[in-house]
């Protein structure tokens, strides 16, 4: 059984970096083929896929954030870390990080966790 | 914006047929698979349809999606009133080199 968590800041000021770690379990990012995606959501908005990172360390952003995101993995802790630099209210958001099959669909989410942007 | 064009809205009676659209272009729907998801409030996204209209263990039949050029539907049939949440369709990209995600449907059964 496939399972996410994030885990982060709630509250966090204009200017400064997010970091935001999810930590997986029932299975590996060292086999071939899997990825784990960052994708947020504000509030009443839609879904924004953000980064990707493949088990080959190959990463994938968001154009639009390009410049602002960085996505690591840490196989041996089963951990995704994603930081967002300079910090906007207009991102305030549920941050969700999930599990890509090879089918090419997102099949395990976590629980999302919000951030709220506000000085 | 979303890349991908879903009307906003849709609703229903217990038992009808519903369908929703999600428009896209050739750099995303049209050259590759797409995938919907439940997403019912308060909750986190749930895989629905996968690779245009396979459903995943444990969804029921009575959702069914599929893919025409540049557009897709999910078709949800005998609808419930558990079945009233946001749908979002996705693709792949080839333009954006990621998946891009639909702007969301609130189903709403009267």
């Amino acid at each position: 059984q496939i399972t996410l968590k994030e885990s982060g800041p709630t509250l966090v000021k204009p200017t400064q970096t997010l970091t935001l770690t999810c930590t997986f379990s029932g299975f590996s990012l060292s086999t071939n083929g899997v990825s784990v995606g960052w994708i947020r959501q504000p509030p009443g908005k839609a879904l924004e896929w953000l980064a990707l990172i493949y088990w080959d360390d190959d990463k994938r952003y968001s154009p639009s954030l390009k410049s602002r995101l960085t996505i690591t993995k840490d196989t041996s802790k089963n951990q995704v870390v994603l930081t967002m630099t300079n910090i906007d209210p207009v991102d305030t958001a549920t941050y969700y990080c999930a599990h890509r099959a090879l089918t090419g669909d997102f099949n395990s989410w976590g629980q999302g966790t919000l951030v709220t942007v506000s000085s | 914006q979303s890349v991908l064009t879903q009307p906003p809205s849709a609703s229903g009676t217990p038992g009808q047929r519903v369908t929703i659209s999600c428009s896209g272009s050739s750099s995303n729907i049209g050259s590759t698979y797409v995938y919907w998801y439940q997403q019912l409030p308060g909750t986190a996204p749930k895989l629905l349809i996968y690779r245009n209209a396979q459903r995943p263990s444990g969804v029921p039949d009575r959702f069914s999606g599929s893919k025409s050029g540049t557009s897709a539907s999910l078709a949800i049939s005998g609808l419930r009133s558990e079945d009233e949440a946001d749908y979002y369709c996705a693709a792949w990209d080839d333009s954006l080199s990621g998946p891009v995600f639909g702007g969301g449907t609130k189903l709403t059964v009267l």
